[in-house]
């Protein structure tokens, strides 16, 4: 059980474009969902925090303009990086939970994302 | 502000012998709960391990176990017998209760399993 499904895995794209990554909880409602970004041998950092049917809360230094997070429904939310740059690329990984404080988030597999 | 401070960036066991690594944390909350991830080079985050602070008992999981002193904010995870498969980059987390489930991540520890 709590599977959480992200895609895609991996986009390679030029810059300017806009990428929209998808994240589903398969089995279970997930109330709140995380977005974090990973660089390469560092820990996780933690973009932004949604809440299905409200405003995503964005942590300090995040553009929310660049990071558009919409969190529609309890299965799914979405990551778009508006008009991508190089300096954008990086494992971009989402987590999801359900129920009450305490209960352990449920990530998904992650998606490379890079920017030529 | 809260912290999590792994102070291992890398760690070395012995297949079959036994490892730990340590984290510590700071919040001035009373209210908490501490959990270990593995993120082995698939880089899917897997739960290990999961406390309540209000538990004095220490939690378990087959051949892992933590080592948690409330007093001092530790909260250690001992691998033993350890395996080739435990491989991985492990990460230490605090969730605040009532602050939105947000997880506070330590900078990590990559152990590595000599057969």
């Amino acid at each position: 059980g709590a599977v959480v499904s992200q895609h895609p895995s991996r986009v390679i794209c030029k810059s300017g474009t806009s990428v929209k990554i998808e994240c589903r909880s398969l089995d279970f409602q997930a109330t709140t969902m995380f977005w974090y970004r990973q660089f390469p041998k560092q820990s996780l950092m933690l973009m932004a925090t949604s809440n299905e049917g409200s405003k995503a809360t964005y942590e300090q230094g995040v553009e929310k303009d660049k990071f558009l997070i919409n969190h529609a429904s309890l299965t799914l939310s979405t990551l778009t990086v508006t008009s991508a740059h190089p300096e954008d690329s990086s494992f971009y990984i989402c987590s999801a939970r359900g129920g009450a404080a305490g209960q352990p988030q449920h990530f998904g597999d992650g998606t490379r994302l890079s920017i030529l | 502000a809260q912290t999590v401070t792994q102070s291992q960036p890398e760690m070395s066991v012995q297949e079959a012998e036994t490892v730990t690594l340590s984290c510590t944390y700071d919040t001035s909350e009373s209210d908490y709960y501490l959990f270990w991830y593995k993120q082995p080079p698939s880089r899917q985050m897997i739960l290990v391990i999961r406390q309540e602070a209000y538990k004095q008992q220490n939690a378990t999981e087959n051949r892992f176990s933590v080592n948690f002193q409330k007093a001092a904010k530790s909260f250690s995870l001992k691998i033993s017998d350890s395996q080739l498969g435990d491989a991985a980059m492990y990460f230490c987390a605090v969730e605040i209760y009532n602050q939105g489930g947000k997880l506070i991540f330590g900078q990590g520890t990559e152990l590595s399993v000599k057969p």
